[in-house]
């Protein structure tokens, strides 16, 4: 069972551009990881979000964790080329991931 | 830094095979994952422990088993590999139960044929 979902699958955009991807879940967690994975490599941890409504940055990242603490998403400022990966996102207690964003930034 | 480290990046065996997937980390935690990965799929937990010789069921542990019998070592053993258990393979660990932040190894790729 997927409890997370993730929008859109796939996502290719021109470097500079600004872009936002989605985690969505039915079920309260009481926080949600985001990774980043690039190819043949295990998922490296970006960031915990912990309370509803909670914004964290990462540099021309951006992290919003949603009220409810049901959803998420990743605001990408100015995407470059290194941002290129699968972005997933995690739940705690049941351990469970979304299937990803690919994204693909393009020089 | 944490470093989680798996035996082998790339692995071929034949259906029926016994296969050891070994998984060590060297930070001392206590939680310790196997997950796979397919395309479309995401990440699928299919045992964790979190202490040495425990360990518990995920979400698709029909065909697998796993040991622990170190804290720092955690592995995985597909006791008749099948066709469809090829796929990436991922080990994480985690700090303590309540820690949720996983730290991952570079993945083993299994193709079974």
């Amino acid at each position: 069972t997927q409890l997370l979902e993730q929008s859109p699958q796939f996502l290719s955009i021109q470097e500079g551009e600004n872009l936002t991807v989605y985690c969505n879940s039915s079920s309260v967690f009481s926080s949600l990881q985001w990774y980043r994975q690039e190819p043949g490599e295990g998922p490296v941890l970006l960031v915990t979000v912990v309370t509803g409504g909670e914004v964290k940055k990462l540099k021309r990242l951006t992290f919003q964790f949603g009220d409810a603490r049901k959803d998420s998403s990743l605001h990408i400022t100015a995407a470059q080329p290194g941002d290129t990966g699968l972005y997933l996102c995690a739940g705690a207690e049941r351990m469970r991931f979304g299937a990803g964003t690919r994204l693909t930034v393009k020089p | 830094d944490v470093k989680v480290t798996q035996s082998s990046r790339y692995l071929v065996k034949r259906t029926g095979e016994k296969v050891f997937l070994e998984c060590v980390q060297d930070m001392d935690h206590e939680n310790m994952f196997w997950y796979r990965q397919d395309p479309g799929l995401g990440l699928r937990l299919i045992y964790f422990s979190y202490d040495v010789k425990m360990k518990e069921k995920g979400d698709i542990p029909e065909g697998y088993s796993v040991s622990r019998e170190k804290k720092e070592r955690f592995s995985l053993i597909l006791e008749s590999a099948s066709t469809n258990q090829t796929s990436m393979y991922l080990c994480a660990s985690s700090l303590s139960q309540g820690a949720y932040e996983q730290y991952f190894g570079p993945g083993t790729r299994l193709t079974v044929t």
